[in-house]
């Protein structure tokens, strides 16, 4: 079992700020990294696949960065909107598995 | 895209009853299947996954099999549930020709 951890657990942040949060996973053997976002019931929504290092990929206010090197990436909201609450979860697949962090919970207070 | 149908979505079982959740496909031919739970305050746990009809692997020991009796058809059993078997089950899958997983609605699961 791999470990892919994610920090932090939670964050409450003010409608209009900006926040970033951090997948770790296993450096070596690296394929991809995925990034989703669940919401409170909701299924988990793709929102990256992220392949080379120092990739950097965008939707809209959202980014993610990956460094293969040194195993972590990081996902950025800009201007935080209470519809971006929900948990963003990184994922690490490996064969025909995938290991998923524990998640990052956002809340968004308007 | 795919499109994965979970049921039911919500089930309250006594323990030591049987369990059988249903995860279909739509829109990809030889998928590979997965059931995930997320246990209470706790992340995704991979239970299963398949890579074909009739191939199962399982990630870790416990109280729960899983079949896959045809191509787009993934089914989570128990034959005596616990109470830890409680949470919220979600069923993926991967096409053949994408790297992104795709989930379906999920079924909370309550045993008491």
């Amino acid at each position: 079992i791999l470990n892919v951890e994610q920090s932090p657990q939670s964050l409450h942040v003010q409608e209009g700020d900006s926040t970033n949060f951090t997948c770790s996973f296993p450096s070596s053997n690296f394929y991809a990294l995925h990034w989703y976002r669940w919401e409170t019931a909701k299924s988990p929504e793709a929102l990256f696949v992220m392949t080379l290092n120092g990739d950097e990929k965008k939707k809209g206010r959202i980014s993610a960065t990956l460094n293969t090197k040194e195993g972590y990436s990081y996902l950025y909201i800009k201007g935080s909107q209470p519809e971006d609450s929900a948990t963003y979860l990184c994922a690490f697949p490996t064969g025909n598995q995938f290991y998923f962090g524990t998640g990052t919970s956002l809340t968004v207070i308007p | 895209s795919q499109t994965i149908h979970q049921w039911p979505a919500t089930l309250v079982q006594p323990v030591g009853s049987p369990l059988s959740l249903e995860c279909t496909v739509e829109g990809t031919s030889n998928p590979n299947l997965y059931w995930y739970r997320q246990a209470a305050g706790r992340g995704l746990q991979l239970l299963f996954y398949s890579v074909g009809i009739g191939q199962i692997s399982s990630e870790v020991p416990q109280n729960l099999s899983a079949s896959r009796p045809q191509d787009r058809q993934f089914i989570l059993s128990s034959k005596k549930l616990l109470l830890s078997d409680s949470g919220f089950y979600l069923c993926a899958s991967r096409g053949p020709s994408t790297d992104t997983q795709y989930f379906g609605p999920g079924t909370r699961l309550t045993v008491l």
